[in-house]
């Protein structure tokens, strides 16, 4: 079975400190993979996925993740962060055979302070 | 166009009560599925909808949960005989086939 992996629970950075937040996944076929955000009080909104081709995907807000295969990981990575990346960012992952269940790591919280 | 829609965004229920909730997925979005996402957990798989094939019901925590979906249109989620282990937040999501999944607002529900 799929599984993901986020190693950090939650995180509190400065403002304007690079962030990188790890995710790995336990799949041995082709996979799609994602990373989602959610805000405080918001919905969960897809920040950017990977579903073929150049490894390093860019999404919104300046995010960027890259997929490194013979790691099984794909994390995300801020050069810069702002107090209002503040939210609980999720990572999942889809075996690539149509459509299945996003499978989620358990979530990392990131905090961003002044 | 509209996103996904999830109807109620709370509720409060006393504990052997039946609730049901709700989902109008993105217009021209085939697949439909549900999660769960309890407090300091990540999200769990419950049930997946693709077109009119049979339902993947595989992540139903026990046969309290059920689910319906109409075509390809609304969904209800049914859970009965609530506990309180069932409080979470219900997530119903969207898709194309194949496509990315989009997500509703969720329903929080607490059973007291």
């Amino acid at each position: 079975a799929q599984s993901v992996s986020q190693h950090n629970h939650h995180v509190i950075l400065s403002e304007a400190a690079s962030l990188e937040l790890g995710c790995n996944y336990s799949y041995g076929g082709t996979v799609n993979l994602f990373w989602y955000v959610q805000y405080p009080g918001q919905h969960l909104q897809l920040l950017l996925k990977y579903f073929s081709g150049d490894p390093l995907v860019k999404g919104i807000k300046g995010f960027e993740a890259e997929f490194i295969k013979s790691k099984f990981s794909f994390n995300l990575r801020k050069p810069s962060v702002q107090w209002s990346d503040t939210a609980e960012y999720f990572c999942a992952v889809i075996a690539n055979s149509g459509n299945t269940p996003l499978v989620f790591g358990k979530g990392t919280r990131l905090s961003v302070i002044a | 166009g509209a996103g996904v829609s999830q109807s109620p965004s709370n509720k409060v229920t006393e504990k052997g009560k039946d609730v049901e909730l709700r989902c109008d997925p993105i217009s021209g979005h085939t697949a439909l599925y549900w999660y769960r996402q309890r407090l300091g957990q990540g999200l769990e798989f419950l049930i997946y909808f693709q077109g009119n094939s049979a339902p993947d019901k595989s992540g139903l925590p026990s046969d309290r949960f059920s689910a319906e979906r109409t075509g390809e249109s609304v969904s209800t989620l049914t859970i009965q005989r609530t506990q309180q282990e069932d409080s979470a937040v219900y997530l119903c999501a969207s898709s194309r086939f194949g496509e990315t999944q989009y997500f509703g607002p969720g329903t929080r529900l607490l059973v007291l």
